[in-house]
């Protein structure tokens, strides 16, 4: 079956830190990827998607490349700020009727 | 940006009991969902919806769950007998148009059964 495994948290960072969310799948074929975010008081939200191998997707500052051969699709951001703290969750989906298989989720908090 | 607006925000109910819980979708999209995360496990799907009938559904989505789009606005998922281990979180989401992918979903209702 499909399953998502990511990086526990929380990761604590400060302000202009790199990021990196480690995210790696197991599924047959050929899933779309993405990210979504969960800030406080509020429902996931799409972060960035990625359909096929070597695909990067990108939004806000963060970036995730679609590696079919370490079945992994890690979160970067260069330069973190107070505001991305939230939650961030690896997800894919693998058939047609958006049945998405979610990661456990990463608490990220940001310091000033 | 377009908000799925769910209702209530928390819900507390007695072992055994029905409830509903209730969604309003982003008005022009056409496939609707619903997910749930108990605590500190991962979000799980639950059943998706188009055209006013179940898509797919996963294992959890037994005889105990219905869904149902009553109006042109709701997306409403039911629980007939509520059981302890149906305290969760419970996600509604919606996707349509050009980004079928793209699911928007709502803040959630946190339903508890005592």
């Amino acid at each position: 079956g499909n399953s998502v495994t990511q990086m526990e948290g929380p990761v604590t960072l400060s302000e202009e830190a790199f990021l990196t969310i480690n995210c790696t799948y197991t599924a047959t074929g050929y899933p779309s990827l993405f990210w979504y975010v969960q800030y406080p008081g509020e429902g996931l939200q799409l972060l960035l998607k990625a359909t096929k191998a070597d695909d990067k997707g990108s939004n806000k500052g963060f970036e995730a490349t679609y590696r079919k051969e370490t079945t992994s699709f890690h979160l970067e951001k260069g330069s973190v700020q107070v505001s991305d703290s939230a939650v961030y969750f690896c997800a894919l989906n693998n058939n047609a009727g958006n049945m998405l298989t979610f990661g456990g989720g990463t608490r990220l908090m940001v310091k000033p | 940006e377009p908000e799925v607006t769910q209702t209530p925000s928390h819900q507390v109910t007695q072992m055994g009991q029905e409830v509903i819980l209730r969604c309003v979708p982003i008005s022009n999209h056409l496939y609707f969902y619903w997910y749930r995360q108990i605590l500190g496990q991962k979000v799980e799907f639950l059943v998706s919806f188009y055209n006013n009938e179940i898509s797919e559904k996963s294992e959890i989505f037994d005889d105990q769950f219905s869904v149902e789009r009553p109006d042109g606005s709701n997306f409403t998922l039911k629980i007939r007998s509520t059981k302890l281990e149906d305290s969760a979180m419970y996600f509604c989401a919606s996707s349509g148009g050009d980004a079928y992918e793209k699911l928007f979903f709502g803040s959630g209702t946190q339903l508890s059964v005592l």
